[in-house]
């Protein structure tokens, strides 16, 4: 199994919600990531994970909590987003943080839609 | 400047052609190149990673690096109607726990049948 799968793959949601993204991989990889990409840009990164740890935080908002339950699971709760908050959120992993330097594997990605 | 430069494009060329893309970077610092396809709504896929300088190939896929240039490329040889994508490049300096890949905007790339 060489996949990172997300779900969902799309989802709209107003301003006053609390949903949460997922994303689940068994190559037994122990760095993890989520990165956020607006249209016709490159993927911006948010978090990492290592060894189930936060090990990078870059200065997201609150309104993002990253949690990662175990070495398979990531998960990205979202709370009072903005609409400028729309976009693909993108979850990555490594064998360890530093063979991300070789490559990630990506999933296809959650579509969020804010109204 | 930005770190990493790559012309966004649309490049379109005629089936069959052999396809260039490219990027320039200002970091000498940078050792590991990456080459990520990304289909429409699809995640990026790694295509190829590079080690310093030097060329790899993979199929009808071709990676430089000139390091003395600050210049990648990717070739794509008799290219087809599904290489149309956006491809980015990606570059890493550092080994340590504070690991980061630089990214360029990615150039979208269209292969006319």
């Amino acid at each position: 199994d060489t996949e990172v799968t997300q779900t969902p793959k799309h989802l709209v949601m107003g301003m006053t919600n609390k949903k949460s993204l997922k994303c689940e991989q068994h190559m037994g990889h122990r760095a993890m990531y989520w990165y956020k990409q607006k249209a016709k840009k490159p993927p911006e990164l948010m978090f990492v994970y290592s060894y189930e740890k936060l090990s990078i935080n870059e200065s997201v908002p609150s309104r993002f909590s990253p949690e990662c339950p175990n070495s398979s699971l990531l998960n990205l709760h979202l709370h009072a987003l903005q609409p400028e908050d729309s976009a693909l959120y993108l979850c990555a992993s490594s064998q360890v943080i530093r063979a991300a330097a070789r490559g990630y594997t990506f999933g296809s990605g959650t579509r969020l839609t804010v109204v | 400047q930005k770190e990493v430069e790559q012309d966004p494009g649309p490049l379109s060329v005629p089936e069959g052609a052999i396809v260039s893309l490219n990027c320039t970077y200002s970091n000498s610092a940078f050792q590991y190149f990456m080459w990520y396809r990304q289909y429409s709504r699809k995640g990026p896929e790694l295509l190829m990673y590079t080690y310093s300088s030097g060329n790899k190939e993979d199929g009808r896929f071709t990676a430089q690096v000139d390091k003395s240039s600050k210049y990648i490329s990717l070739f794509i040889r008799d290219s087809q109607p599904s290489d149309s994508a956006t491809y980015l490049c990606a570059m890493s300096a550092h080994l340590d726990s504070n690991y980061q890949l630089i990214w360029g905007a990615g150039t979208k790339l269209i292969i006319k049948p």
